[in-house]
């Protein structure tokens, strides 16, 4: 069975304080792999797209990273607006359905 | 630009009491159009999916059920609501003309079932 495995559930980091959050995945045949974030009361925000093992993506504060097991979203000195619950996923079946992590919910204090 | 309108933002309902929610999508065409489900704790769960119009796959046996009567129009409906079906629902689409596209959401709502 497909799965998407986050952790951890909550971080929570002081500003500036650098971290990674984690996503394991157990797919037959990966074809892709999605990084969100959500923040409270609100739909979930595109961040990336990772394809392959080895490929890297970033933007501003973050670099989502990929292997061929587990996928990385590096935080790099945070600052508090990057307080969101991050959500990884990856494709089941051909339509397109995507299956979620449970997220890992990010606090950054001043 | 595509965008997505969900509405609703929240509802609060009795139980046994019907409901309907519904999602717009504008500037793409023949969408793949989604709806999931997020209780706390549990994730987003995809409850139902659609690849054209009257074109409804059901993930998960529930007291809901789903329409799409028009290209970019989806609906989610019940006609008697349970305490179960609280939580946060969301519309999403995906380009059906590109393998594996990333998903856009809408803004959600809250369900509160009393």
């Amino acid at each position: 069975e497909d799965q998407v495995t986050q952790s951890p559930e909550a971080l929570r980091l002081q500003e500036g304080e650098s971290s990674s959050l984690n996503c394991s995945y157990t797919v037959s045949g990966l074809r892709g792999l999605f990084w969100y974030r959500q923040d409270p009361g609100k739909g979930p925000e595109f961040l990336f797209t990772l394809y392959s093992a080895g490929e890297e993506k970033e933007k501003e504060r973050l670099k989502a990273t990929l292997t061929k097991k587990e996928s990385f979203l590096h935080i790099t000195a945070p600052k508090p607006e990057d307080s969101a619950t991050y959500l990884c996923a990856v494709p089941r079946g051909s339509q397109g359905n995507l299956i979620f992590g449970k997220g890992t919910k990010l606090s950054v204090k001043p | 630009s595509q965008t997505i309108h969900q509405w609703p933002a929240t509802l609060v309902q009795p139980v046994g009491s019907p409901l309907s929610l519904e999602c717009t999508v504008e500037g793409t065409s023949n969408p793949n159009l989604y709806w999931y489900r997020q209780a706390a704790g549990r994730g987003l769960q995809l409850l139902f999916y659609s690849v054209g119009i009257g074109q409804i796959s059901s993930e998960v046996p529930q007291n809901l059920s789903a329409s799409r009567p028009q290209d970019r129009q989806f609906i989610l409906s019940s006609k008697k609501l349970l305490l179960s079906d609280s939580g946060f629902y969301l519309c999403a689409y995906s380009k059906a003309d590109i393998i594996n596209e990333k998903l856009f959401f809408g803004s959600g709502t809250q369900l509160s079932v009393l």
